[in-house]
């Protein structure tokens, strides 16, 4: 069975802390993606990763980075939280090549930025 | 440009009447299509695909979804709701042949399932 893990499903932190989202996956899949979902938003790609330490901007890029050191996980860090960051994170994974693999997702991790 | 839109935020209907949930997609390349389903606090599931095969794609627990290039819809339907369909249906396209590998995800809607 397929399976894609994240490292917690609740976290809270304090404004201006440094925050390590992780993301784990069994599939020995080559692509990797970190979305943020916000209510009426749907979801919203941050970053992806089509290999290990290669990366591409999503559509909100901005306030976090990632790291990719090996093909099973990803990171996503919010280098200085704010309370605009508090959301659900959603984690993903796909075969490489055509687009029409779908994705697998992880349960998610639902942050607080106090 | 790629867009997808869920017509409906909100679907209520009665345990065992038919379920419609609509979505309208803009693609410049041939689309792939996706309906993802969301149980409160879980990650997104894969209900059913269309990747260019037959039009008509029959997913899990009984959903199904038409394409249909000439109306650029692909909504999701089941005969006959049960309680445990309640949940946020996701339509999502991904522009084939176009060199990224983007989704595009619509707005979600979320179903409410009445006894």
């Amino acid at each position: 069975d397929v399976k894609v893990t994240q490292s917690s499903r609740y976290l809270v932190k304090r404004t201006g802390e440094k925050v390590f989202l992780e993301c784990v996956q069994d599939m020995d899949h080559e692509n990797m993606f970190w979305y943020r979902q916000d209510p009426g938003l749907g979801l919203r790609l941050i970053y992806f990763s089509y290999d290990v330490k290669m990366k591409e901007k999503g559509d909100i890029p901005e306030g976090y980075s990632v790291s990719r050191e090996k093909k099973e996980r990803f990171s996503l860090i919010l280098e200085s939280a704010s309370t605009n960051q508090t959301s659900m994170y959603l984690c993903a994974s796909s075969q490489e090549g055509a687009v029409t693999y779908e994705q697998y997702f992880g349960p998610g991790t639902r942050l607080t930025v106090t | 440009a790629q867009s997808v839109t869920q017509l409906d935020s909100h679907v209520s209907v009665s345990e065992g009447t038919p379920v419609l949930l609509r979505c309208n997609y803009s693609s410049s390349y041939s689309p792939s299509l996706f309906w993802y389903v969301q149980h409160p606090n879980k990650g997104l599931q894969l209900l059913l695909k269309y990747t260019s095969a037959a039009t008509l794609v029959k997913g899990i627990n009984g959903f199904e979804a038409e394409f249909k290039k000439s109306e650029t819809s692909f909504h999701l339907t089941k005969p006959s709701a049960h309680m445990s369909d309640a949940a946020e249906y996701f339509c999502v396209v991904s522009p084939r042949g176009s060199g990224t590998y983007k989704y595009i995800f619509g707005t979600g809607t979320r179903l409410k399932v009445l006894a």
